[in-house]
């Protein structure tokens, strides 16, 4: 089974903060895919990386695909209150078409 | 991109009772798949949901318990059978829709999932 980690479990910071997160494994993914979730919703897809070495940014988010493609992290700057979610990495399992592995997931909280 | 809604958006059942979630797409999908979430956790995949064949399971989920319908491309449905209270949790239909055009990725959209209570 191709296990993603992500780091840290829960974050809480102040308006205007920088924060990253992190997503790693032993295994290499042909893609990987983050997602944020609100309370009550389902997750919806921020971005997928592709290639070794892609960094993608979504107006204050900024997210890397590492080298070989074994771990991705996902950067934001100058964090809002709207930012507040739970951030789960995801990668398309070898063993199986089209099944996402999910990571733990990030309890990320931004106050005022 | 793909819209989906799931039926009922939440639900408090007894113990014993069994409850069909329903799950419909806006458009014509390769697969679908169900999965649970504990509030503030991560997604577990229960099952694929095949069009016209028997759902495929993950380790730790059997089909008497979460039998799965799948009578076409944009609609399924996943019945909690004989609930218990170990079985409340966020359930969650995706859709995974391949890359149409050249430099697409694969993406996979999500319901906003059905919130299971058993008393």
């Amino acid at each position: 089974t191709q296990l993603l980690e992500q780091s840290p479990q829960f974050l809480s910071i102040q308006e205007g903060e920088n924060l990253t997160v992190y997503c790693n494994s032993s295994s290499v993914f042909s893609s990987l895919q983050w997602y944020r979730q609100e309370p009550g919703e389902g997750p919806v897809l921020l971005v997928t990386v592709v290639t070794g070495g892609e960094v993608k940014k979504l107006k204050r988010l900024t997210f890397q695909f590492g080298d070989a493609r074994k771990d991705s992290s996902l950067h934001i700057t100058a964090a809002q209150p709207g930012d507040t979610g739970l951030y789960l990495c995801a990668g398309y399992r070898t063993d199986s078409w089209g099944k996402l592995q999910f990571g733990a997931g990030t309890q990320v909280v931004v106050t005022p | 991109s793909a819209v989906i809604s799931q039926k009922p958006s939440r639900d408090i059942c007894q113990r014993g009772t069994s409850l069909t979630i329903q799950c419909q797409v806006d458009s014509q999908v390769t697969m679908m798949f169900w999965y649970r979430q504990q509030p503030g956790q991560s997604l577990t995949l229960i099952a694929t949901a095949n069009q016209g064949s028997e759902a495929t399971y993950e380790s730790g989920f059997v089909i008497d318990k979460f039998p799965i319908s799948r009578p076409n491309l944009t609609f399924s449905t996943l019945t909690v059978s004989n609930m218990s209270p170990e079985d409340s949790s966020i359930y969650l239909c995706s859709a995974w829709a391949v890359g149409v055009q050249r430099g697409d990725t694969d993406t996979q959209y999500f319901g906003p999932g059905t919130r299971l209570t058993v008393l």
